[in-house]
């Protein structure tokens, strides 16, 4: 059973420019959120989908934005890149009863 | 506002137990998460705790929740060299639906032979 896929893994790009990273949830998972880490930071939120609409924000400007397909599966995009947005860009999915969040291994951006 | 404050760095020895603590703001929060980080990788889940809970075990990992006190605390028996890792403290805000994790900044487990 796969677990939460994620991609690409790294990634380079120039501020001002445009990014989208993917994820696959976990099978029986219909909730993803997204998180930012920043290096030796803990993740932060940033918001979460479910049934194709975001659900709730955390405090990211909207530059960030996202969007959730009908197989569940999600973006993430950001436009005109700060070098501020180099981090760790991680998935999470969970079931609608949630006991846990299961976390992809993340896509590396790198703003230059 | 939610916050969740963690000791940066613990060493301890092998074969020795390792407590990790977290504290916590959020009086509301209903589950507390323990995620492991190793480098280069993704969080792994390693247990959770509702908040109506003091105490949960599972194996080597024992969790400690005084709510009063709003403390969190992870235990490893018996700490082993692939125990060495990130330990993130997390919560979540009670409010219905599956809803977004406030994490520490992370404890860094060092392992001293």
């Amino acid at each position: 059973d796969a677990g939460v896929t994620q991609s690409p893994t790294h990634l380079i790009k120039t501020r001002g420019q445009q990014v989208t990273l993917r994820c696959s949830p976990k099978s029986g998972h219909d909730t993803v959120s997204w998180y930012q880490q920043a290096l030796g930071q803990g993740p932060q939120f940033i918001f979460q989908y479910y049934e194709e609409e975001e659900r709730q924000r955390g405090n990211f400007p909207d530059r960030f934005s996202g969007h959730q397909f009908p197989n569940y599966s999600s973006e993430l995009n950001v436009n005109a890149l700060l070098l501020g947005d180099s981090a760790l860009y991680l998935c999470a999915s969970s079931p609608e009863t949630l006991y846990g969040y299961t976390f992809g291994s993340g896509t590396r951006l790198t703003v230059v | 506002g939610e916050d969740v404050e963690q000791s940066l760095f613990l060493s301890v020895r092998e074969g020795d137990s390792s407590v990790i603590n977290c504290t916590y703001t959020d009086s509301s929060s209903t589950y507390l998460y323990w995620y492991k980080q190793e480098p280069g990788a993704g969080l792994q889940l390693l247990t959770y705790i509702f908040s109506n809970m003091d105490m949960k075990q599972d194996q080597r990992l024992t969790v400690l929740l005084n709510k009063k006190d709003k403390h969190l605390s992870l235990r490893i028996a018996d700490t082993q060299t692939g125990d060495s890792a990130i330990y993130f403290c997390a919560e979540r805000e009670s409010g219905g639906g599956a809803d977004g994790l406030t994490f520490g900044k992370g404890t860094h487990l060092i392992i001293q032979p």
